[in-house]
């Protein structure tokens, strides 16, 4: 099984701010493979980026993901209001199809 | 308009079954694979199960298989979870999620609400 680690497990930023969130896989994924969701409470998680780089219909240029490998990332340049929420990255590549821990990016 | 919508799920005794199932709507239902992922309460996500456009291809995690049977009929739209032999893990939101993609390799561009499943 690929076990996924994101990094941080709580991120703290203001609005404007720009936030980095990190997925590291226990083993090689390939790029086209890799996933980011976005989950606000009580809501259904929502696809951002897939292919490791490819934003999702209708996602905000603001999201961006990035890497390769074993690490990935995702960037959201300039926080919105309503980008507070958790961040899921998953891999789809393996058996099971595994998602990380979580980040949640939460209001400083 | 893309719509998922489960239904089936309920407070149920350890070791009794429930089926779920999720209405599809918006789109050809029969091109894409389906998945079940679960959440358990103030928890992750934990993919379940997926089943491809043509059943072909199915696969489980560990944690549900041989007590969870995942179909689809798309003649209805339809797919289905049968869970047997219930645990208190098995306690979690059910989401019915569309693939990207006809195979069971490949991220879930849509998502229904949720079903609840309470195992006590």
């Amino acid at each position: 099984e690929i076990v996924l680690t994101q990094s941080p497990g709580t991120l703290s930023l203001s609005p404007g701010e720009r936030g980095t969130l990190s997925c590291r896989a226990s083993q090689s994924v390939s790029s086209s493979y890799l996933a980011w969701y976005q989950q606000k409470p009580g809501q259904a998680p929502r696809l951002l980026i897939y292919g490791a780089s490819s934003r999702a219909t209708g996602i905000p240029d603001r999201f961006s993901g990035s890497g390769s490998g074993t690490d990935f990332t995702l960037t959201i340049s300039r926080l919105e209001p309503e980008d507070f929420a958790v961040y899921y990255c998953q891999q789809c590549s393996g058996s099971p199809r595994t998602f990380g821990q979580g980040t949640r990016v939460e209001i400083k | 308009e893309v719509q998922l919508l489960e239904s089936g799920g309920g407070l149920v005794q350890p070791g009794r079954s429930l089926r779920l199932s999720c209405a599809a709507s918006g789109f050809n239902f029969d091109d894409y694979s389906m998945h079940w992922v679960r959440q358990a309460p103030g928890k992750g996500l934990e993919w379940v199960s997926g089943i491809s456009w043509n059943t072909k291809y199915i696969d489980y995690a560990d944690s549900v298989k041989g007590r969870f049977t995942i179909s689809r009929d798309n003649a209805k739209n339809s797919l289905y979870l049968q869970m047997n032999s219930l645990r208190a893990e098995d306690t979690a939101l059910y989401y019915c999620a569309k693939g990207k993609g006809s195979g069971t390799y490949t991220p879930l561009d849509y998502w229904g609400q949720g079903n609840l499943v309470t195992v006590s």
